[in-house]
């Protein structure tokens, strides 16, 4: 049964910083790998999405990494601002089951003005 | 335009009630999901439809039923809800099966409350 992970739990850094989000999963069979933000009481906007046969993407200062065999991808924020503050979710999917999304429990970030 | 529509915003009913959640894209996907979220928990896939097809049921209780009545609508029948089905209701839309990116776009949510 597929397991995501989403460390760290929650984060809270000044503005400028460059930061990594992380989130593993248990099963490397996966069809894909998309990261949303969630504002509260909000539904998900899409970032980014990593094909199983790809390793990153890239879209401004936003990058997300894909090690399949590993069971791991990072979202790196470039140069933060307060308006990055919002809950990050990993989802993953398999070719099976008939394509069945799994998210992580997310990492809420704030990042100080 | 990648915007999914829900409506109602906000529901509250009773045990006793049947109410229904709607959601629209237009963007031309054949695959419209639905997903519950309880407060600080990431949501949990509940229905998926691919081409007005019923493909996963998440052994979801019989309460909820979904209906995809063309290609563009997806709603969820609430019927004898409990208090404890409280939450925010998603519904998301991508491609399927097509070789395009399956890039999943949600809705802003239903928040439901069970009185």
């Amino acid at each position: 049964k597929q397991e995501v992970t989403q460390i760290p739990a929650a984060l809270s850094v000044p503005e400028g910083e460059n930061l990594v989000l992380n989130c593993s999963f248990t099963d490397s069979a996966i069809y894909n790998l998309q990261w949303f933000r969630q504002d509260p009481g909000k539904g998900l906007t899409s970032l980014l999405l990593i094909q199983s046969s790809q390793r990153e993407q890239t879209s401004g200062r936003l990058n997300a990494s894909l090690d399949k065999s590993s069971g791991r991808s990072t979202l790196y924020i470039a140069a933060s601002q307060p308006g990055d503050s919002a809950t990050y979710l990993c989802a993953v999917r398999h070719n099976t089951g008939g394509f069945k999304t799994i998210f992580g429990a997310g990492t809420r970030l704030f990042v100080k003005a | 335009d990648t915007e999914v529509t829900q409506t109602p915003k906000h529901l509250v009913m009773g045990m006793t009630n049947k109410k229904s959640l709607k959601c629209e894209q237009h963007m031309g996907h054949r695959a419209m999901y639905w997903y519950k979220q309880k407060a600080k928990k990431p949501p949990e896939l509940m229905f998926v439809y691919s081409y007005e097809k019923l493909s996963i049921n998440e052994s979801v209780p019989s309460r909820f039923s979904p209906e995809c009545p063309n290609s563009s609508l997806l709603n969820l029948h609430l019927h004898a809800l409990q208090p404890e089905d409280s939450a925010l209701y998603l519904c998301a839309s991508s491609h399927f099966g097509t070789g395009r990116t399956d890039t999943q776009y949600f809705g802003p949510g239903t928040r439901l409350t069970v009185l």
